[in-house]
């Protein structure tokens, strides 16, 4: 069992749809927690940093549920330009930084 | 704009030959990671360095890779012998542990094809 899983998808949606996300992870002792983007044959980049309380920026909303290990992102009044490969990432406590990356999600945006 | 920077963008090779990939972290970033990226496993981290000493390598098969810093501006992975089952792209990415975010910064990454 992968330590973060995701629906790989794809997720194909209109435009101005609302989509949402789940992770899950199995480390309890996983610390912080991220969205990035990839777009397709380019890096990941960091989308946002989920916070316990949740949060939000602009469209996109991320939640984190730390009793059930699961992680959420939402995108509303999706974009054309939204679409790409949205992975979900864990940084574990005490392993001096590193990710680990889900498998990522497709999302697909059209007219 | 600050920027992690990677050469070659592009690898062809045939089995059996050495490959060597070049990653310039952005300025002042004290910590490098190496990733490498296939269909089948996704992401994964291979090796990663704090201020040039690698601090763990337990994702990158030693009988033929190696990662080095020789300097704070320049990191290597080095595949010798390369196989076909070594294709994929390799990230680069570094980040600043002296900051609150402690963002990866990922490069354009290196595609490798091992015919």
């Amino acid at each position: 069992r992968k330590e973060v899983e995701q629906d790989p998808g794809p997720f194909n949606v209109p435009e101005g749809a609302t989509v949402a996300f789940n992770c899950t992870y199995s480390n309890s002792a996983s610390q912080s927690f991220f969205w990035y983007r990839q777009d397709c044959r380019k890096e990941p980049k960091l989308l946002m940093s989920v916070y316990s309380s949740g949060n939000e920026d602009g469209r996109f909303t991320a939640q984190l549920n730390r009793a059930s290990q699961y992680i959420s992102l939402l995108i509303r009044d999706s974009k054309l330009s939204d679409s790409a490969t949205y992975l979900c990432v864990v940084k574990v406590y005490n392993q001096g930084g590193k990710l680990i990356f889900g498998q990522g999600t497709e999302l697909s945006v059209k007219p | 704009d600050a920027r992690v920077t990677q050469t070659p963008r592009h690898k062809v090779t045939e089995m059996g030959q050495e490959v060597t990939m070049r990653c310039q972290p952005i300025l002042g970033h004290n910590t490098v990671f190496w990733y490498r990226q296939t269909m089948m496993q996704g992401l994964e981290l291979l090796a990663y360095f704090r201020n040039r000493a690698p601090l763990d390598d337990s994702g990158m098969p030693k009988d033929r890779f190696s990662a080095e810093m020789p300097d704070a501006t320049l990191a290597t992975l080095k595949i010798q012998p390369s196989e076909p089952r070594d294709s994929a792209v390799y990230f680069c990415a570094s980040s600043s542990r002296d900051t609150s975010t402690d963002t990866q910064y990922f490069g354009p990454g290196t595609r490798l094809t091992v015919l």
